[in-house]
């Protein structure tokens, strides 16, 4: 079955170390894409990619970096810089316009 | 003032009753529109859309667009306890994959048996 990966489930780090979210996708879509969700906030834009070798920042990539490499992976670094890292990350990949985003399950980040 | 507004509850109801839930949003430049359904610790799932106004019917549940007001509903009629989740609205302006979704607070919601 066709969709997105999201690995690990849960994630521990201590703080001042940089942690990478991977996102894996089989869909053949060209756009993904980074949500971070808090309790109460909804899901907020931290980078998204339309093609290979290229993303843009959303509205919170500070404190975030990612890479595009191939097509089907787009990995997320939460780096020593991001303030408050603790929260639900998901991935997400589109290929069809404003109904067509399919969601991974999130990885769940704690930092200590 | 957030773009999207929508009350995180969370909203509790007996199994059989018809909810309600309800997002506001300010930009009304905003043409699609979503409901996503999300169980916890998972992904969201896109469970309605509409596009500009008027409303939009699937089994049990209906989507609602007043543009005039700002105002997007999502009705579920007949609620069962697998309904209980947290619904996101969403939307957008842009017909393509550039175009940023933006989406509501969420809302819990808990249907008991």
């Amino acid at each position: 079955d066709g969709g997105i990966t999201q690995s690990p489930k849960y994630l521990f780090r201590k703080e001042g170390q940089n942690v990478t979210l991977s996102c894996e996708q089989n869909l053949n879509h060209d756009a993904m894409y980074w949500y971070r969700q808090d309790p109460g906030q909804g899901l907020r834009l931290i980078y998204y990619s339309q093609i290979v070798n290229d993303f843009q920042k959303g509205d919170i990539a500070e404190g975030y970096s990612v890479s595009r490499e191939k097509k089907e992976s787009f990995p997320l670094t939460v780096t020593s810089a991001q303030k408050n890292p603790t929260a639900f990350y998901l991935c997400a990949s589109n290929d069809r316009g404003p109904y067509g985003y399919t969601f991974g399950s999130g990885t769940r980040l704690t930092v200590v | 003032q957030k773009e999207v507004e929508q009350d995180p509850g969370p909203l509790s109801v007996p199994e059989g009753a018809i909810v309600s839930l309800n997002c506001t949003y300010s930009n009304s430049a905003f043409q699609y529109f979503m409901w996503y359904r999300q169980y916890s610790r998972k992904g969201p799932e896109l469970l309605m859309y509409t596009y500009s106004s008027g409303n939009k019917e699937d089994g049990r549940f209906t989507a609602q667009v007043d543009k005039s007001s700002k105002y997007i509903s999502l009705f579920i009629r007949d609620s069962q306890p697998s309904d209980s989740a947290t619904y996101l609205c969403a939307m957008t302006k842009s017909s393509g994959n550039t175009g940023k979704l933006i989406f509501g607070q969420g809302t819990t919601l808990q249907v008991k048996p």
